[in-house]
């Protein structure tokens, strides 16, 4: 069974400091990986995907991630955030056979002046 | 390009009554997932639509139906409403079978049971 888990419920963080939100999944096959962000009252929005080749992917608004094979990780990143990173962020998966993405349970992140 | 579209986006009910909720995909997308996020259960999914076929379900009793039209456009319904069912319903929108997974979602539509 393919899983996803996001290892913190919330991150307080404060503005224009560095902030890593950690995800790590379960799979016996090769697996696309997300992170996706909501905004208050909003749908979900990808942030950034890793599909294969480069182990480092960049995604909008200065997030990146790094997908550890070995570790079974993806972990999100960002050098200085902003009050405006404010939301919930998603770790998500997808098996090349499944016709469902599987969500972590989310990380709130709350930046602060 | 227009997003995808979800009706109502909130809407409030009793027990016992029924609901059904509209999702327009992005132009061109055939495949149409349905999400419910409660702050105790985070997102789950209900269904996925592909060419007006049921491809994948999720583990919810059979009060939870969906559809998709010929255009693409999905609904989906809720039969005795329970309180529980206050929610987030989300719907999201991809380009075909055998894509590599990225969802485009909608706003969703809030959901609360009285």
């Amino acid at each position: 069974a393919q899983s996803v888990t996001q290892l913190d419920s919330q991150v307080p963080v404060f503005e224009e400091a560095p902030v890593e939100l950690r995800c790590n999944y379960s799979s016996s096959v090769s697996v696309y990986l997300f992170w996706y962000v909501q905004y208050p009252n909003q749908g979900l929005q990808l942030l950034l995907k890793y599909l294969s080749g480069s182990t480092l992917v960049k995604g909008i608004n200065g997030f990146e991630a790094e997908f550890n094979k070995s570790q079974t990780s993806f972990h999100l990143r960002k050098p200085s955030v902003h009050i405006s990173d404010t939301a919930e962020y998603f770790c998500a998966l997808h098996g090349p056979n499944n016709n469902d993405m599987r969500f972590g349970a989310g990380t709130r992140l709350t930046v602060k002046p | 390009k227009a997003g995808v579209t979800q009706t109502p986006r909130y809407l409030i009910k009793t027990r016992g009554q029924q609901v059904t909720l509209s999702c327009s995909p992005i132009s061109g997308h055939r495949s149409v997932s349905w999400y419910q996020q409660t702050p105790g259960q985070g997102l789950q999914f209900l269904f996925e639509y592909f060419s007006e076929t049921q491809r994948n379900k999720g583990n919810f009793p059979g009060r939870f139906s969906g559809r998709q039209f010929s255009n693409s456009r999905s609904e989906m319904n809720v039969s005795t409403l329970e309180l529980g069912d206050s929610a987030l319903y989300l719907c999201a929108s991809t380009r075909d079978r055998g894509n590599t997974g990225e969802l485009f979602f909608g706003e969703g539509s809030r959901l609360t049971v009285l």
